[in-house]
């Protein structure tokens, strides 16, 4: 979805390094969210924010950071990478009048 | 707990054939159902969505779904396969109910094969 859009789309980093991915949208949504997807294990849900001041820990948060800096932007950080973080990671935004997400074209991390 | 299952890790189907991907899903209170699609290097783009009312919803691209209650199914269907619709499907659920009604929890995907 273009109103979704992440940088970078492709990054590759060494274990050890501090990685930050961003996201931006401009579909005026209040929620966002950070999933990674990994071959056969379909989408799982790293953190999610409601607004900007509302932060809270998905399913797999450990080794994550995030900031909401404001409505429009959510970035997730890997404060030190490691190889088994090697994903494609998308953004998603939604309303909380609409029911579905909206998802970002990803981020293809590889952590060398 | 939410959950989904796809137990098809992949489909094949003829070019002009009707298709089906099976998802069953589990959760507590009353569920939002929802269907996305993935193309190679692509986001995930939303098919459909069952929220009430009728069983049978139609989406985009002629995709439509059938929710089953009493099997606590949502099949995803098409009359007549196109090759275009080769891509990665995935179902998700919603719970409701209780605390973490607001989270989607997603299927492992099924990737479907049109054979022309």
């Amino acid at each position: 979805d273009a109103d979704v859009t992440q940088t970078p789309r492709n990054r590759i980093t060494k274990t050890g390094k501090r990685i930050m991915l961003e996201c931006s949208q401009t579909k005026g949504h209040d929620r966002m969210y950070w999933y990674r997807q990994d071959p056969g294990l379909g989408l799982q849900l790293i953190y999610y924010s409601f607004d900007v001041k509302d932060i809270n820990k998905g399913e797999i948060s450990d080794g994550y950071s995030v900031s909401r800096q404001a409505q429009a932007k959510f970035s997730l950080s890997l404060e030190s990478a490691i190889p088994n973080q090697t994903a494609l990671y998308f953004c998603a935004t939604s309303d909380r009048r609409i029911s579905e997400q909206f998802f970002g074209p990803g981020t293809r991390l590889t952590v060398l | 707990a939410q959950s989904v299952a796809q137990p098809e890790d992949q489909v094949n189907v003829a070019e002009g054939n009707p298709l089906t991907v099976k998802c069953t899903y589990s959760v507590s209170g009353n569920p939002y159902l929802f269907w996305y699609v993935q193309y190679p290097n692509r986001g995930l783009q939303f098919l459909l969505k069952y929220i009430t009312g009728d069983n049978l919803v139609k989406g985009s691209y002629g995709f439509e779904a059938e929710f089953n209650k009493s099997q606590t199914s949502f099949h995803l269907k098409k009359p007549s396969a196109l090759v275009s619709d080769s891509a990665l499907y995935f179902c998700a659920v919603r719970d409701t109910s209780g605390a973490g009604s607001y989270q989607l929890t997603f299927g492992k995907g099924t990737k479907l094969s049109v054979i022309p």
